[in-house]
Order: C-alpha cells, then sequence, then structure tokens
C-alpha cells in the first residue's frame, strides 16, 4: 500500500533552516510527481511545488522561489523540503503528496513546523 | 495566477439533507479541477477529479458537477462522517490554487 511518511515535528528559530523529508513506500518512487502544500493554522492550503523524482526537475510556486528548495534521494525513495530564512509566516503545518495525472491521491500526515525563538 | 472563489465559507446542514459547495476561478481552467475533503487534525483526501470523476472508494453520495464556469460539489444525505473541511483545487496552470475551504458542520 502506498505510503508517505512525513518527518517529525520541528520546532526552529527565527532565519534558521529546516530540511523536512517525505518518505515514499508502497510504489515506484520515481513514477510520480511529488508536490508539497502548506497550511497554516486554520487557513486554506498553498501549493509549493512540485519535483520529478526521476529526473529532479522542479517547478515551484513563485511566491516559494525563495523560500522552499525540493530534492529527492532516490536511493532512500525520500524527498525533502527546505525551508530558508524562517520567521513566524512560516509557522504552518507542511504536507508532501504523491501526484498522479494532476489529482494528488496520497498524502503524508503532514509536519508542524513552528518559528520561535 | 488563478483565484478560487468558493463559497459558502461555512455550512450548518442536517443529516440526511442535501449540500452543495460552489467554486468560481477567475479565469477558464476546463475541467481540471478536483475536490478535497479535510477531517480535523488530518491530511486532505481526494474526493473528486476531473471536475465530475468520482474518487476510487469515495461513497456515491457525492458527486460533482460543472455549469460554465461554475464548479459544485454536492453531497447527496449528509452523513455524520462528512463533517470537515472541503477544498477545490484547480491545476489547469501553475501555480496551482485552492479554494479557501468550506467548512461543513452538523445541524
Amino acid at each position: 500500500q502506498v505510503n508517505l511518511l512525513q518527518s517529525r515535528a520541528a520546532l526552529v528559530k527565527p532565519g534558521a533552516s529546516v530540511k523536512l523529508s517525505c518518505k515514499a513506500s508502497g510504489y515506484t518512487f520515481t513514477d510520480y510527481y511529488i508536490h508539497w502544500v502548506k497550511q497554516s493554522h486554520g487557513k486554506s492550503l498553498e501549493w509549493i511545488g512540485y519535483i520529478n523524482p526521476n529526473s529532479g526537475y522542479t517547478n515551484y510556486n513563485e511566491k516559494f522561489k525563495s523560500k522552499a528548495t525540493l530534492t529527492v534521494d532516490k536511493s532512500t525513495n525520500t524527498a525533502y523540503m527546505e525551508l530558508s530564512r524562517l520567521t513566524s509566516e512560516d509557522s504552518a503545518t507542511y504536507y508532501c503528496t504523491r501526484e498522479e495525472d494532476y489529482v494528488f491521491d496520497y498524502w503524508g500526515q503532514g509536519v508542524m513546523v513552528t518559528v520561535s525563538s | 495566477d488563478i483565484q478560487m472563489t468558493q463559497s459558502p465559507a461555512s455550512l450548518s446542514a442536517s443529516l440526511e439533507e442535501i449540500v452543495t459547495i460552489t467554486c468560481q476561478p477567475s479565469q477558464g481552467i476546463g475541467n481540471y479541477l478536483s475536490w478535497y475533503q479535510q477531517k480535523l487534525g488530518k491530511s486532505p483526501q481526494l474526493l473528486i477529479h476531473s471536475a465530475t470523476s468520482l474518487a476510487d472508494g469515495v461513497p456515491s453520495r457525492f458527486s460533482g458537477s460543472r455549469s460554465g464556469t461554475q464548479y459544485s460539489l454536492k453531497i447527496n444525505r449528509l452523513q455524520v462522517e462528512d463533517t470537515g473541511i472541503y477544498y477545490c483545487l484547480q491545476i489547469s496552470s501553475t501555480p496551482w490554487t485552492f479554494g479557501g475551504g468550506t467548512k461543513l458542520e452538523l445541524k
């Protein structure tokens, strides 16, 4: 069965960076794009961008281009998102999700990032 | 960016009632629209894709439709387990954008 297992919650200081992970299992990792979605507390969802695990090609929402960096490690079937220069605006829950034909069919459980000194 | 105007923002309905949620994109998106349900503390789950296609395993009381440039999610005979927040998502052009969400509660 398909599963996307995300890393634990993170508490990080303002100005620091954090690298979130999303470990895929139950399918061929390189066959499906991985997307990342942000959900601020009590708010709607924002699409951050996606990565093609096979080629490493990325496509970012312009809003997150200087904030997020998407990478993969094919040897461990893991996708990563690094968030840099964190501020309180980056405190949110972040989801990874698998895309099949423009549909997000499987989601990770989400990881809460809290930016606080 | 394509803005997705979703309404209503919140909705209270009775068991077995019919519920309709709509999304209006700021420009044409064809059938590149999907609907997701998010229960409290959980990840969103796919309900409808391609505007009208029911996702695998989703109860048939859920349906999606399109009338011109307006998209709707309809729940026939509302059940207790249908409470949560519903989002539309356009995947016609990047950046992909979600509607603001509709919080559905039982009356």
